[in-house]
């Protein structure tokens, strides 16, 4: 069964460095998110991606992150200059195979970033 | 506001024993809610959404609009069940999630 993946599944940075998340999305579907999930707290949207675009996105998705579709399978989420308050797992998501989004998600196992 | 709340962080239930897993939600549109569930060392994945109105798993789920409420129900819970769900609302082009609720089944 075709399934989501990201690498790495763990990263350590140090505050300030630029951080790149990676995810496959499952090959045939056309939305793509980003969540988030700060250690005992609740999993936060950062932003959905459509047709080569940000379809949405939260307050949370300030100027130091970037998200982009470089080849048509991978989904990059890019933080410039990581925070500590940056560190959590981050989630990708995929969904819909057709023009319409649906409420499955289909999700990652995630990627742990920890920020010293 | 969009707002999806979950008032129980941990609930605990003995097995055979009836579940409940209460849900909130506040959106001025139409909604579109779901039920999340992650298992210990597997990913988030969907459970159930209201407008299938199915059983999966024994759970249940009725959209109530007048009391603005998305709770999941069981009849009698397995030990199988213990697991992190999620309550979730359909906005635009994005899905927003609860607080999520522990269930740890009891034996």
């Amino acid at each position: 069964e075709p399934e989501v993946t990201q690498t790495p599944s763990h990263q350590v940075t140090q505050m300030g460095q630029e951080v790149i998340l990676r995810c496959v999305p499952i090959s045939n579907h056309l939305y793509f998110y980003w969540y988030r999930q700060i250690l005992g707290q609740k999993v936060e949207f950062l932003v959905s991606f459509y047709n080569n675009e940000i379809s949405e996105k939260s307050e949370i998705f300030d100027d130091q992150f970037s998200v982009e579709r470089p080849d048509g399978s991978n989904f990059t989420l890019k933080i410039r200059s990581t925070k500590l308050e940056d560190s959590a797992m981050y989630f990708c998501a995929s969904s819909g195979t057709s023009g319409v989004s649906t409420g499955e998600l289909f999700f990652g196992e995630g990627s742990r970033l920890t920020v010293l | 506001a969009q707002r999806v709340t979950q008032p129980e962080k941990l609930l605990s239930v003995f097995k055979g024993a009836p579940v409940e897993l209460k849900c909130n939600y506040s959106y001025s549109g139409s909604p579109e809610l779901f039920w999340y569930v992650q298992y210990s060392r597997q990913r988030l994945q969907l459970l159930l959404r209201h407008i299938s109105r199915e059983s999966i798993k024994g759970f249940t789920a009725d959209l109530n609009k007048g009391e603005t409420s998305f709770h999941l129900k069981k009849p009698f819970a397995q030990e199988e069940d213990s697991a992190m769900y999620y309550c979730a609302l359909r906005t635009d082009d994005k899905i927003i999630f609860g607080k999520g609720t522990r269930l740890h089944i009891l034996p």
